[in-house]
């Protein structure tokens, strides 16, 4: 599976956009960009997922540049339960193996 | 939507003993679940995949005989530390893949809430 790279902390304010980065510079033209979050001590989340294209969900906006080198989560209007680890996975449609990086914490302050 | 349970949430033992922590999947059929395994401020880590009706298939570095894991239905997939030590003491996680989840192609995976192990 491709490499990701993201940064290690942001933080954001509540009620504004927060836009978390992914670099995935080496991703071959059959993996996907997952994005997943933990919060505190629970389980991971699936947030979205895409191939080529910018895919919006109920939860957050995926935003995939041309050459798919990169790509933003965006999480429109952010709330104080949005604070988490946000992990960027890239992995084959047919691979159900999740390997997860150190992820960029996420604080949302109010 | 998908569900994975966890049981139990968090569990404390003494050095020595067995603990056995189980994943069900709630309203849906897994013939696939993961263990992980995470440490105070670190990430997940990988430990196996459970296979329904074999052996499950460990990683690199994990003691297939300290951590077993059997899958005896299409629900349920259990993890059993054995002779637990405080070493052990960690956060265990499972999850599923819902195959009716997401588009084709997909692959989410749905998690566990998690189960806090600690060996005294």
């Amino acid at each position: 599976d491709a490499k990701t790279t993201q940064p290690p902390s942001m933080d954001c304010a509540e009620g504004r956009a927060a836009n978390l980065p992914c670099n995935h510079s080496t991703i071959s033209g059959n993996e996907y960009v997952y994005w997943y979050r933990q919060i505190h001590s629970q389980g991971p989340q699936y947030i979205i997922h895409g191939l080529k294209n910018n895919e919006t969900n109920e939860m957050a906006s995926l935003i995939i540049t041309e050459d798919r080198k990169s790509s933003t989560l965006i999480l429109p209007h952010a709330t104080l339960r949005d604070t988490a680890v946000y992990y960027c996975i890239v992995r084959r449609s047919n691979d159900y193996k999740l390997s997860f990086g150190a992820g960029t914490t996420v604080t949302v302050r109010a | 939507g998908a569900v994975v349970s966890q049981h139990p949430s968090w569990v404390i033992c003494k050095s020595g003993t067995s603990v056995k922590i189980e994943c069900r999947s709630l309203d849906f059929q897994a013939t696939t679940m993961f263990w992980y395994r995470q440490f105070p401020k670190q990430s997940l880590m990988l430990m196996a995949t459970s296979n329904e009706g074999s052996k499950a298939t460990y990683e690199q570095g994990v003691e297939k005989d300290k951590f077993l894991i059997n899958h005896a239905s299409l629900t349920l997939s259990t993890l059993t530390v054995t002779s637990a030590h405080p070493e052990d003491s960690s956060f265990y996680i499972c999850s599923a893949r819902d195959p009716g989840q997401g588009a084709l192609g997909a692959n989410v995976l749905t998690f566990g809430a998690g189960s806090r192990l600690t060996v005294l």
